[in-house]
C-alpha cells in the first residue's frame, strides 16, 4: 500500500535561519506531489506542487522554494525563515482526484 | 477564483444528536467536491468525494454529503454523532484533469462532542 512520510514531525527555528522539510511516498511511482501550509486558524493553502523529477509550480508568492530530486521526495525549504512562515505544513499526493496528506511538520519560528 | 466558505467556526453538539456542517462553494464549472477530517495535530483524512452523479454521497464513518447546484453547497451530516468525531472538518473544492489535487479549503469547522 502506499504511504508518505514527512519530517520532522516537529522543528523550532530562529528567524533567519534556513529550514528543509523532507516528504517521502512509498508505494507508488510518478506521483503528483503537493505542499500544503496551515497557519493557525485557517484553512490549508496550496504551496506548491509538482508533477515530476524536477518539475516544480508555485501557487503563491513567498520566501518558500520547493524541490524534487527523485521521483518520490519532495522538499520544502527556505534560506531565510520569517516569522509568518510559520505553521502546519502538509506533503500529500494525489490519485484519482483524492489527496492522501503525510502527518504533516509543525514549525515554529522565533 | 474558487473560494470555499465554512461559515460555522465552532458547533458543539451533544453525543447521539445529528449533525450538519455548511459549507458553499464558488467556482465556474462543475465543482469536485471534498470533505476532509482532521484530528488534533494530525494530517487530513477524507471522509467523502463528490465527483459526478448521485448528488447525495455517502462517506466513511457514517458521514453523508449532498451536493446542491442551486445553492452552491456541500452540506456535510451525520445522524448520530459520536464522541470520537469530534475534530475540524475541512470542506475543499477543485477542478478534473490537470488540476487534480490542487484544491481551495475552507477554514475549518471545529466540532466539539458533549458526552
Amino acid at each position: 500500500s502506499q504511504t508518505i512520510h514527512q519530517w520532522p514531525a516537529t522543528l523550532v527555528q530562529p528567524v533567519g535561519s534556513p529550514l528543509s522539510l523532507e516528504c517521502t511516498v512509498e508505494g507508488t511511482s510518478n506521483p503528483n506531489l503537493y505542499w500544503y501550509r496551515q497557519a493557525a486558524g485557517r484553512g490549508l493553502q496550496l504551496l506548491f506542487y509538482s508533477v515530476g523529477i524536477g518539475q516544480i509550480s508555485s501557487e503563491v508568492p513567498q520566501n518558500l522554494s520547493a524541490s524534487r530530486p527523485q521521483d518520490r521526495q519532495f522538499i520544502l525549504s527556505s534560506k531565510k525563515l520569517l516569522l509568518s512562515d510559520s505553521g502546519f505544513y502538509l506533503c500529500a499526493w494525489n490519485m484519482a482526484g483524492e489527496l492522501f496528506f503525510g502527518e504533516g511538520s509543525r514549525l515554529t519560528v522565533l | 477564483a474558487q473560494s470555499v466558505t465554512q461559515p460555522d467556526i465552532h458547533i458543539t453538539v451533544s453525543e447521539g444528536a445529528s449533525l450538519e456542517l455548511r459549507c458553499n462553494y464558488s467556482y465556474g464549472a462543475t465543482p469536485y467536491l471534498f470533505w476532509y477530517v482532521q484530528s488534533p495535530g494530525q494530517g487530513l483524512q477524507l471522509l467523502l468525494k463528490y465527483f459526478s452523479g448521485d448528488t447525495l454521497v455517502q462517506g466513511i464513518k457514517g458521514f453523508e454529503a449532498e451536493f446542491k447546484r442551486s445553492q452552491s453547497s456541500f452540506n456535510l451530516r451525520k445522524p448520530s454523532v459520536h464522541w470520537s468525531d469530534a475534530a475540524e472538518y475541512f470542506c475543499a473544492v477543485g477542478a478534473g484533469g490537470t488540476s487534480y489535487g490542487k484544491l481551495t479549503f475552507g477554514q475549518g469547522t471545529i466540532l466539539t462532542v458533549h458526552p
